[in-house]
């Protein structure tokens, strides 16, 4: 059985540190990955997308990809209390482009 | 472009009953998806259409059923509601559902509560 894995939290990070969330995944023929922001009481919307190794940046975002080890992560610089949210991987296989998820991190940015 | 919206964003169901939920995808988008989320269990895939078809399937009872019509509007039937059912219920549709870095983009969901 396909499987994405998330530490569930609440990661506590304090504003201006940087926040690093973390996901595994069991299908090494996993070919896309995703990182969703959902804030309470909304829908996920997507922050990062990656599918090559190594580093992604867009703005404060870095997504990091490992295929060999399988795992993908999302660092978070210089933390702000909007940050504060569920953080969501997601990963896409081979064989049908269904996409798998993860249970999601809750992160709190303390000012 | 305006993006996936869903109706009703809130419905009250009482045991046994049945509802219907719509999602209409982004403009030019052919692929919806549906996804329960209830606390604590994450997404939960239900089923994915494409050009009229179920294309992919979750591990769900058959009182969920959906279906797409020619405009890509997908609807979503829960027969003989469960108090188990009551959580928000997610549409997201993506321009072919298909490989590569193409992404899935929410609606605002509609959130159940079955009495």
């Amino acid at each position: 059985q396909k499987e994405v894995e998330q530490n569930s939290g609440p990661l506590s990070v304090p504003e201006g540190a940087i926040a690093s969330l973390n996901c595994t995944y069991s299908d090494r023929g996993s070919q896309s990955f995703f990182w969703y922001r959902q804030y309470s009481g909304k829908s996920p919307e997507l922050i990062m997308s990656i599918y090559s190794n190594g580093d992604k940046e867009d703005g404060r975002f870095t997504a990091q990809l490992n295929k060999a080890s399988q795992y993908v992560s999302l660092l978070i610089r210089d933390s702000q209390p909007s940050d504060s949210a569920t953080y969501l991987c997601a990963v896409k296989g081979w064989s049908n482009y269904q996409l798998i998820w993860g249970a999601g991190t809750k992160l709190i940015i303390k000012p | 472009k305006a993006g996936v919206t869903q109706t009703p964003r809130y419905l009250i169901k009482t045991r046994g009953q049945q509802v219907t939920l719509s999602c209409s995808p982004i403009s030019g988008h052919r692929s919806v998806s549906w996804y329960q989320q209830t606390p604590g269990q994450g997404l939960q895939f239900l089923f994915e259409y494409f050009s009229e078809t179920q294309r992919n399937k979750g591990n769900f009872p058959g009182r969920f059923s959906g279906r797409q019509f020619s405009n890509s509007r997908s609807e979503m039937n829960v027969s003989t509601l469960e108090l188990g059912d009551s959580a928000l219920y997610l549409c997201a549709s993506s321009p072919s559902g298909g490989e590569g870095l193409e992404t899935q983009y929410f609606g605002p969901g509609t959130r159940l509560l079955v009495l």
